[in-house]
């Protein structure tokens, strides 16, 4: 069966800091990918997905990048965080048309 | 306009009632449809998938689709309080890459 694992659970970075969230899928080849951020009572926001090693779509203009160096490998970062960068972000897989598995998620503040 | 609407509640309902949840969206050429159920503090967890009109069911669960109303809904029967979270609606888009969220209805149910 497929799982996805994400880490860390919980982070507290400083306005500045560098940040690096990770995720990796088993079980399952070539899924696609997507980190989501879900800011305290609101929905979620889509911003980055991938269909490919090496492939990132960005939805939203920030200071976030992702980058996806193996097939079920997707990484988030940012060289300098920002005190709105603050939020519970969420990697996901799932096949084309069908619904997402999350990843058990990061709260993020920073202070 | 919002591409997924959701009214954010809360929905309060007495144990064992029915619960119904709305959803509207503006891609005409969506295809597939979710509900997802998110404890606070947790990652949203699918529930349902729907991908015709009409109904689909599943357990207490019965989700309904009307493409030419761009509607969905989720009826919940014989609500229990451990069905207290907030549903999400998300609808995939026309390309079949990215799904997009609605911002959640809150439900409580009162035993």
């Amino acid at each position: 069966s497929q799982t996805i694992h994400q880490w860390p659970a919980t982070l507290v970075q400083p306005v500045g800091s560098p940040l690096s969230l990770e995720c990796t899928v088993e079980g399952t080849s070539n899924p696609n990918l997507y980190w989501y951020r879900q800011a305290a009572g609101r929905g979620l926001q889509l911003l980055f997905y991938s269909v490919g090693i090496g492939q990132i779509s960005s939805e939203v203009p920030q200071n976030l990048s992702a980058s996806r160096p193996q097939d079920r490998q997707f990484i988030l970062s940012s060289k300098k965080l920002l005190l709105s960068d603050s939020g519970f972000y969420l990697c996901a897989w799932s096949e084309i048309l069908e619904g997402y598995t999350f990843g058990s998620g990061t709260r993020l503040t920073v202070v | 306009q919002k591409e997924v609407e959701q009214n954010s509640g809360p929905l309060s309902v007495p144990e064992g009632a029915i619960a119904s949840l709305n959803c509207t969206y503006s891609d005409r050429g969506s295809q597939s449809f979710f509900w997802y159920r998110q404890y606070s503090g947790k990652s949203p967890e699918l529930i349902m998938s729907i991908y015709s009109n009409g109904d689909k069911e599943d357990g207490r669960f019965t989700a309904q689709l009307n493409k030419a109303s761009q509607y969905v809904s989720l009826l919940i029967r014989d609500s229990q309080p451990s069905d207290s979270a907030t549903y999400l609606c998300a609808v995939t888009n026309t390309g079949g890459f990215k799904t997009i969220f609605g911002a959640g209805t809150r439900l409580f149910v009162k035993a």
